[in-house]
């Protein structure tokens, strides 16, 4: 189960920060994806973040802006939205890893929407 | 990466098999397991299939797919109601390339 916090509507060059609470399963153990929406496109990964937090990925849109951590003693994700962008406009969702080589996402949570305007 | 190619959209009525394609080449589909999503309005979306053919618990076994060389599929048989949302396609890179997702289809229920 992971539920979403955060989001809302921010001027370009702003900032925000998004979190993510998981229950249920072992936080700690496993993978994090950040994937995000934007209206009327299809789905697209913005960051992964190992178990341990020692690897981070980010789309190649996003590197230097965005900021992906975690912290497995409150078993939360966040991800750091720097500098944005009205292309950063979309529906934000957390989702665990299934398979870390593979891909995969098994559990998501419910999404958080933000929006980039002045 | 290239995205990957999906029919905008499908539709059925209930009782009825759908199949949702998924068309890549051979640097997504053909050298990557796919997984497929089902994304209904207001929620995240729900794993449905993983590693082209497998189902994870909870999701019943009219959900099914396959894959060859450079594209996969999504069965839906006994079509019902709820099964009218969208439908994307992924497939599994490694953490460093990310997921490509297909363009997402809307499955109608008529």
């Amino acid at each position: 189960h992971l539920v979403q916090a955060g989001g809302g509507v921010v001027q370009p060059g702003g900032s925000l920060r998004l979190s993510c609470a998981a229950s249920g399963f072992s936080f700690s153990g496993f993978g994090m994806y950040w994937v995000r929406q934007a209206p009327g496109k299809s789905l697209e990964w913005v960051a992964v973040i190992s178990y341990d937090a020692t690897k981070k990925y980010y789309t190649d849109s996003v590197k230097g802006r965005f900021t992906i951590s975690r912290d497995n003693s409150k078993n939360t994700l966040f991800l750091q939205l720097d500098r944005m962008e009205p292309a950063d406009t979309a529906v934000y969702y957390c989702a665990k890893v299934l398979l870390w080589m593979n891909g995969g996402m098994d559990v998501w949570g419910q999404g958080t929407a933000v929006t980039v305007s002045s | 990466q290239s995205m990957l190619t999906q029919p905008p959209s499908a539709s059925g009525t209930p009782g009825q098999r759908v199949t949702i394609a998924c068309y890549g080449d051979s640097s997504n589909i053909g050298s990557n397991y796919v997984h497929w999503y089902q994304h209904l309005p207001g929620r995240g979306p729900k794993l449905l299939i993983f590693r082209d053919n497998e189902r994870p618990s909870g999701v019943p076994d009219r959900f099914s797919g396959s894959k060859s060389g450079t594209s996969a599929s999504l069965t839906i048989s006994g079509l019902r109601s709820e099964d009218e949302a969208d439908y994307y396609c992924a497939t599994g890179h490694d953490p460093l390339s990310g997921p490509v997702f297909g363009g997402g289809t809307k499955l109608t229920v008529l």
